[in-house]
């Protein structure tokens, strides 16, 4: 196995446009969470996927952002309109159960200008 | 709720000193925690783990539930450890979250 896939591994926007990152999790694991990384905040659980239902969506910052699993295999985590205050690492990771260890992708680095 | 808390952003050593990053969590149940690291431009891996009480690359890490604590300690830095170190917590049906980071430098 590839290991958890993210695409892309860069993305600059302008300002209001949207956005769409995307994850391919583990074959076989029924966990997916999101997380963004920046310097100040570190390491954010944006959301918890099980099963590819959203069990804890707490962490999305604002109605902006946006997350889907449609199967087991595919999620994705939409922002728009996208803001420069957007700009961070993004990361998607997963395990086969929500309370084990994580994998994680190489991250997305979003830069909103 | 659940927190992580890594008080110190940066730690710089010199190779061979002893390193301890700490890390102090807050949780009402029975965490599991860990400790995962990130090379420069490598993914995020997991370095260890509390329940499987093993030293990895040289690093330990005891759980101490009275003062909530979970510090990560090598006796002798290496080079090589230099990366960011995140603590993380899990639970009962809870998602994994990490605390802020601890940058690690060792210099010769």
């Amino acid at each position: 196995d590839a290991g958890v896939i993210q695409s892309p591994r860069h993305e600059v926007t302008e300002m209001g446009q949207e956005v769409t990152l995307r994850c391919k999790p583990i074959s076989g694991h029924n966990s997916l969470f999101w997380y963004r990384q920046t310097m100040m905040r570190g390491l954010e659980l944006l959301i918890y996927f099980n099963n590819n239902v959203p069990i804890d969506d707490s962490g999305m910052p604002e109605d902006r952002f946006s997350a889907k699993m449609p199967n087991a295999s595919f999620s994705t985590l939409k922002i728009q309109p996208s803001e420069p205050r957007d700009s961070a690492v993004y990361f998607c990771a997963s395990s086969w159960r929500g309370n084990t260890e994580a994998f994680f992708g190489q991250g997305t680095r979003l830069t909103v200008v | 709720a659940q927190r992580v808390t890594q008080p110190e952003k940066l730690l710089s050593v010199f190779k061979g000193a002893p390193v301890e990053l700490k890390c102090n969590y807050s949780y009402s149940g029975s965490p599991e925690l860990f400790w995962y690291v990130q090379y420069s431009r490598q993914r995020l891996q997991l370095l260890l783990r509390h329940i499987s009480r093993e030293s990895i690359k040289g690093f330990t890490a005891d759980l101490n539930k009275g003062e909530t604590s979970f510090h990560l300690k090598k006796p002798f830095a290496q080079e090589e450890d230099s990366a960011m170190y995140y603590c993380a917590l899990t639970g009962a049906g809870t998602a994994l979250i990490f605390g802020k980071g601890t940058t690690l430098s060792v210099s010769s």
